[in-house]
């Protein structure tokens, strides 16, 4: 079950804020964030993982609420840099099986 | 230091043929996972592996394998390729196997069947 993004895609202007949400049907034990722009490899932002832990970017922030199974990635003073297309990647079995979600495709605009 | 490095970038392979893609990890890296990404949506799972062992295996058919070596690289190989094995096929490696470290994927094998 393909964990859902929402929005599927979003237009800000230079310095606006977004929400990206992850929402997943199954107990995660793990969720991951990457940024990938068109035609090339995944980036790594962010990992929180069960009981609270976080590894990321400064200048990106995440929560996790293992309750609801969801995950949401916060883009603060967004930059033109910014502009790609979003995945949350959650992990059920503490192993690299992730299943990544739907996709949020996020542009920037000066 | 270099990091996760695929070849060959671009293939055009025909309908039956078979296709073996490589992959470098990052030094010291011992894990190696493969992701098909068909335009438009997100990475699916095909395989982990960890100290050349299978770790896991995503919903693909048989014809799809891979296999890792005693350095840590990767190869994955589709045998009688189909219309629908056109996508991007990416190599992510990591430290270990688990979920609490960072994947780090190299720029892909862009896989084209006609």
């Amino acid at each position: 079950q393909q964990p859902v993004q929402s929005p599927q895609a979003v237009i800000l202007r230079e310095g606006e804020d977004a929400v990206i949400n992850c929402s997943s049907s199954k107990a995660l034990y793990s969720v991951h964030w990457y940024r990938q722009k068109h035609g090339e490899a995944p980036i790594f932002l962010m990992i929180l993982l069960k009981g609270g832990e976080q590894k990321g970017h400064d200048k990106i922030s995440a929560s996790f609420n293992e309750k609801k199974q969801q995950s949401s990635l916060y883009l603060t003073a967004s930059q033109l840099s910014y502009s790609g297309t979003y995945f949350c990647g959650t992990d059920h079995q503490g192993t690299y099986k992730y299943i990544f979600g739907t996709g949020t495709r996020l542009k920037v605009l000066a | 230091d270099a990091g996760v490095t695929q070849s060959p970038t671009h293939l055009i392979k025909t309908r039956g043929q078979h296709v073996t893609l490589r992959c470098s990890p990052i030094s010291g890296h011992k894990s190696v996972s493969w992701y098909q990404q068909v335009l438009g949506q997100g990475p699916q799972f095909i395989f982990q592996y960890y100290e050349k062992e299978e770790r896991g295996r995503g919903n693909f058919p048989d014809r799809f394998s891979a296999r890792q070596f005693p350095n840590y690289s990767s190869e994955l190989n589709v045998n009688a390729l189909l219309l629908g094995d056109s996508a991007l096929y990416l190599c992510a490696s990591s430290f270990d196997t688990g979920g609490s470290g960072e994947l780090f994927f190299g720029e892909g094998s862009r896989l084209t069947v006609l």
